[in-house]
């Protein structure tokens, strides 16, 4: 079966570093998302992405914070200056169409800023 | 944005048929229910949804009242993996198209053998 995957499973980094996390999402799928969870929190709904652009995002993805689709099979987040709290686990989605098709999510990745 | 109300946590014991409950009392007629399971920190994962009928997969069962107010996951046999973290979201339009999932604290399954 077709999944999302993310890579690295675990990255650490420094305080004002800058890091990019990597997805790669169902080959036929169109929209995609980026969600994180601070350890013992909800899973915060970061930013959607359909036909190379931002659909929607919200009140945590400030200017730190961009999307890219570099290629046909990668999609990309990136932090610019990584602060203590951005510690947390960060999960892409996507889905092939508006509506009634659920998110697939990968397993993640670790973001530890120190 | 409709919200859903979960109970925190429930027990069942293996084997058992497990009922979890959601209450979407705001819910709007071209929403749909949906329900994610998380399991330690593993990405959430998708397990079934539904309009406003009853709706079954290998995973589980989806019983929505005629009201839609509420709805009822079912895993028919839990298991020691079945423990997990468990969400009633309903689906939001979000702007542009986009349909992200709001996610709440959902309810907290344990299974006991």
């Amino acid at each position: 079966e077709p999944e999302v995957t993310q890579t690295p499973s675990h990255q650490v980094t420094q305080m004002g570093q800058e890091v990019i996390l990597r997805c790669v999402p169902i080959s036929n799928h169109l929209y995609f998302y980026w969600y994180r969870q601070i350890l013992g929190q909800k899973v915060e709904f970061l930013v959607s992405f359909y036909n190379n652009e931002i659909s929607e995002k919200s009140e945590i993805f400030d200017d730190q914070f961009s999307v890219e689709r570099p290629d046909g099979s990668n999609f990309t987040l990136k932090i610019r200056s990584t602060k203590l709290e951005d510690s947390a686990m960060y999960f892409c989605a996507s889905s092939d169409r508006q509506h009634n098709s659920p998110l697939h999510f990968g397993n993640g990745t670790r973001l530890t800023v120190t | 944005d409709a919200k859903t109300t979960q109970p925190p946590s429930m027990d069942c014991a293996e084997g058992r048929a497990a009922n979890l409950p959601c209450n979407h009392s705001t819910i709007s007629g071209n929403e749909y229910v949906y329900w994610y399971r998380q399991i330690h920190s593993q990405g959430p994962q998708y397990i079934i949804h539904g309009l406003k009928n009853n709706e079954t997969n290998e995973m589980a069962s989806l019983i929505i009242t005629e009201d839609r107010k509420s709805s009822t996951l079912i895993l028919p046999h839990a298991t020691l993996r079945d423990t997990a973290v468990y969400y009633c979201i309903v689906r939001v339009a979000g702007q542009g198209g986009s349909e992200k999932l709001v996610f709440g604290k959902g309810t907290k399954l344990t299974v006991n053998p």
